[in-house]
C-alpha cells in the first residue's frame, strides 16, 4: 500500500509572505498522480493543484506551485503572497492507476495578518 | 455543475444506535468514495464504488458498517450499531474515473457524526 507523509502538523506565515508545505510518499508504482487539497473550517475539501508523475514540469495554479522530485518521492506545495483565506488544513494525496487515493495527515496552516 | 450532495450535515446519536448517511455524486461520475475523517487526521477510505460495484472495501468495518450504491448513482452508508469511536466526519467524494487520467476527487460537505 502507498503511504503519504506530511511531517509538519502546523505552520504559520505572515500575510503576503511565502510558505512551503512538505509531503513525501512511498510507492512502487511508476505512473501515478499527486494532489494537494485544502480543507477550510467549512469542512469541504477543495482541490488546490495536481501533478502527473510522468511530467517533469512542476504544476502551477496562480499563487500555488509544487516542487515535484520523483526520485526523492517528494511533493511540496509553495503558496506565494499568502492571503488570510489560505488559512486551512492542507492534505497531500496520492492516486494510483486504479484511482485509489491515499491522504496524508494534513498540515494546519495559519496566515497571520 | 452541481457538486456532491450529502445529508444530513450533522447527526448526534447514542452508542448502539444506528445511523445512515446519503450521498449523491456529481452527474456522470462513475466512481464514488466514502471516507472517514477523525478529528486531526486525514481522510481514511472506507469504500470505493465503480458504478454499482465495489472496488475496495478493505478498510470498512464490515461487522457494523455497510454501504450500497444500487443504481450506480447515489449511495448510502450505514452504521449499526454505532460505537463511540465512530465519531468523525464522513466524507463522500466522486470522480469521473477514466483509466490513466488524473480524475481528481470532488468532495461533498461531509456529515459530522457524534456518538454519545
Amino acid at each position: 500500500a502507498q503511504t503519504v507523509t506530511q511531517s509538519q502538523p502546523e505552520m504559520s506565515v505572515q500575510e503576503a509572505e511565502t510558505v512551503t508545505l512538505s509531503c513525501t510518499y512511498d510507492t512502487s508504482e511508476n505512473n501515478y498522480y499527486l494532489f494537494w487539497y485544502k480543507q477550510p473550517p467549512s469542512r469541504q475539501m477543495i482541490l488546490v493543484i495536481r501533478q502527473e508523475a510522468y511530467k517533469q514540469q512542476n504544476a502551477t495554479e496562480n499563487r500555488f506551485s509544487v516542487n515535484f522530485q520523483k526520485a526523492a518521492k517528494s511533493f511540496s506545495l509553495k503558496i506565494s503572497d499568502s492571503q488570510l483565506g489560505d488559512t486551512a488544513m492542507y492534505f497531500c494525496a496520492f492516486m494510483n492507476p486504479g484511482n485509489q487515493f491515499y491522504f496524508g495527515t494534513g498540515t494546519s496552516l495559519t496566515v497571520i495578518p | 455543475e452541481a457538486g456532491v450532495a450529502q445529508s444530513p450535515r450533522y447527526k448526534i446519536i447514542e452508542k448502539r444506535q444506528s445511523v445512515a448517511f446519503w450521498c449523491n455524486p456529481i452527474s456522470g461520475h462513475a466512481t464514488l468514495y466514502w471516507y472517514q475523517q477523525i478529528l486531526g487526521q486525514g481522510p481514511k477510505l472506507l469504500i470505493q464504488f465503480q458504478n454499482n460495484g465495489v472496488v475496495d472495501d478493505s478498510q470498512l468495518p464490515k461487522d457494523r458498517f455497510s454501504a450500497e450504491r444500487l443504481k450506480g448513482v447515489d449511495s448510502t452508508l450505514k452504521i449499526q450499531p454505532a460505537k463511540l469511536e465512530d465519531s468523525a466526519v464522513y466524507l463522500c467524494a466522486s470522480s469521473l474515473k477514466r483509466t490513466g487520467d488524473d480524475s481528481p476527487l470532488h468532495f461533498g460537505n461531509g456529515t459530522r457524526l457524534t456518538v454519545t
